[in-house]
């Protein structure tokens, strides 16, 4: 299974501003994917992070609001933009760990003030 | 209708008991069946994956799909108080590794 970190762990940031997450995986993968946790919910697909290509997001999820990048096979980012409180949440990353299995990171636990 | 849904808790259960789980999905070309285990504050952790009908077993965990009735459940034989934890049930409806998450059932064992 692949290893994979986030950065930051946590932040509290102010409304208006932005923060990018970064999440790094052990090991090559094809697909990574960034989803939120809002609080007592489960998980919901933000995009997935396309190596090579723009990200394909879900319904409800705008390039303009989470704009990713994924420059290789074992690095994506996710800015969250012009944060609003209802942006607090936690993020996210996965990478696929073989039949379709997906490891997740840690999270990032986000607070806007 | 939701994509996946699980049976609402909480859950609770002596140790010792069996915890059963269960999660129905509305996707009937759905391939891939996942259980994580979620705990507070934590991240989810992948604990058991199934693709065939039928029952799979890994340690104290059972997986059991019924690809017919859209089903798909958990069972914790001999519960630990280390299993208290939020579980989800995630389906892969699409091809590309995409999951969509069920909302959790969350299971106190009681000592």
């Amino acid at each position: 299974s692949a290893v994979i970190s986030q950065k930051p762990s946590r932040d509290i940031c102010q409304r208006g501003t932005s923060l990018t997450i970064q999440c790094q995986v052990d090991s090559q993968v094809t697909m990574m994917f960034w989803y939120r946790q809002q609080p007592g919910q489960s998980l919901t697909l933000i995009a997935t992070a396309n190596q090579g290509s723009e990200a394909t997001y879900e319904s409800g999820f705008v390039i303009d609001k989470f704009p990713i990048s994924r420059p290789n096979l074992t690095f994506s980012t996710l800015t969250v933009s012009n944060m609003s409180p209802e942006d607090s949440s936690i993020y996210l990353c996965s990478g696929e760990g073989g039949g379709e299995t997906q490891y997740f990171g840690p999270g990032t636990r986000l607070t806007v003030l | 209708q939701k994509e996946v849904e699980q049976n609402s808790g909480p859950l609770s259960v002596p140790e010792g008991a069996i915890a059963s789980l269960n999660c129905t999905y509305s996707d009937r070309g759905s391939q891939s069946f996942f259980w994580y285990r979620q705990y507070s504050g934590k991240s989810p952790e992948l604990i058991m994956f199934i693709y065939s009908n039928g029952d799979k077993e890994d340690g104290r965990f059972t997986a059991q799909l019924n690809k017919a009735s859209q089903y798909v459940s958990l069972l914790i034989r001999d519960s630990q108080p280390s299993d208290s934890a939020t579980y989800l049930c995630a389906v892969n409806s699409q091809p590309g590794y995409k999951l969509s998450f069920g909302a959790g059932t969350t299971v106190t064992v009681r000592a």
